[in-house]
């Protein structure tokens, strides 16, 4: 299991309902990002964890998203009363180190109805 | 905000011609990586290659060459010998000031045909 891997796959969820998004990082690497990305766009920036720290949740949208990584390596990312505008992949990456490059997971197709 | 900007959404090429990707960027920061990535339908993002600022050398992996021209804060992305498995969405980006996330551009997206 060389790579960043995320599940699930695909997320079809009704308006209104609880998500959560599992990414589980390259083994030592210690910067941990989600992102966004809708149709057509560019990857957007959600969050970033040093460790077990968000030392950057800037990204987020509003508070009805939030993520956690516990003991510094799984990460889950939970969208509460999720909404149509939710709809999009998201991705997560990993880095040894903060700047470093960023290896990314195959990403969630998330689609709410 | 920083920006990166791609100002090609899409572009054609035939197998074994030479194509080349644009990408612009702001940033105040002196040193820093900028990288391209490659996106394939199956949506993996994959590093294709990087560039450090502070280097004036122009970065190269095999086929894949950029062009860095740091005062005009310009990154572009050469495919030599075009294949048909470098069909995909190529992304560029830079990092954000504070190091914590990547920026990306808008995309282009390259078709090679036979």
């Amino acid at each position: 299991g060389a790579g960043v891997s995320q599940t699930p796959s695909n997320k079809v969820t009704e308006k209104g309902k609880y998500v959560e998004l599992r990414c589980d990082p390259i083994s030592g690497h210690t910067a941990l990002y989600w992102y966004r990305q809708s149709l057509g766009q560019g990857p957007e920036f959600l969050i970033y964890f040093q460790g077990t720290g968000a030392a950057d949740d800037s990204g987020l949208p509003n508070d009805r998203f939030f993520a956690v990584r516990p003991e510094g390596s799984v990460s889950t990312l939970k969208i509460q009363r999720t909404e149509r505008g939710d709809s999009a992949v998201y991705l997560c990456a990993s880095s040894l180190k903060r700047g470093n490059e960023q290896f990314f997971g195959p990403g969630t197709r998330l689609t709410v109805l | 905000a920083q920006t990166v900007t791609q100002s090609q959404p899409e572009m054609s090429v035939q197998e074994a011609e030479t194509v080349t990707l644009s990408c612009t960027y702001d940033t105040s920061e002196n040193n820093y990586y900028l990288f391209w990535y490659k996106q394939p339908p199956s949506r993996q993002m994959i590093l294709v290659i990087r560039q450090e600022a502070y280097k004036q050398q122009n970065a190269t992996e095999n086929r894949f060459s950029v062009n860095f021209q740091k005062a005009a804060k310009s990154f572009s992305l050469k495919i030599s010998d075009s294949q048909l498995g470098d069909t995909a969405m190529y992304f560029c980006a830079s990092p954000n000031q504070a190091g914590t996330a990547l920026i990306f551009g808008k995309g282009t997206t390259l078709s090679v045909s036979s």
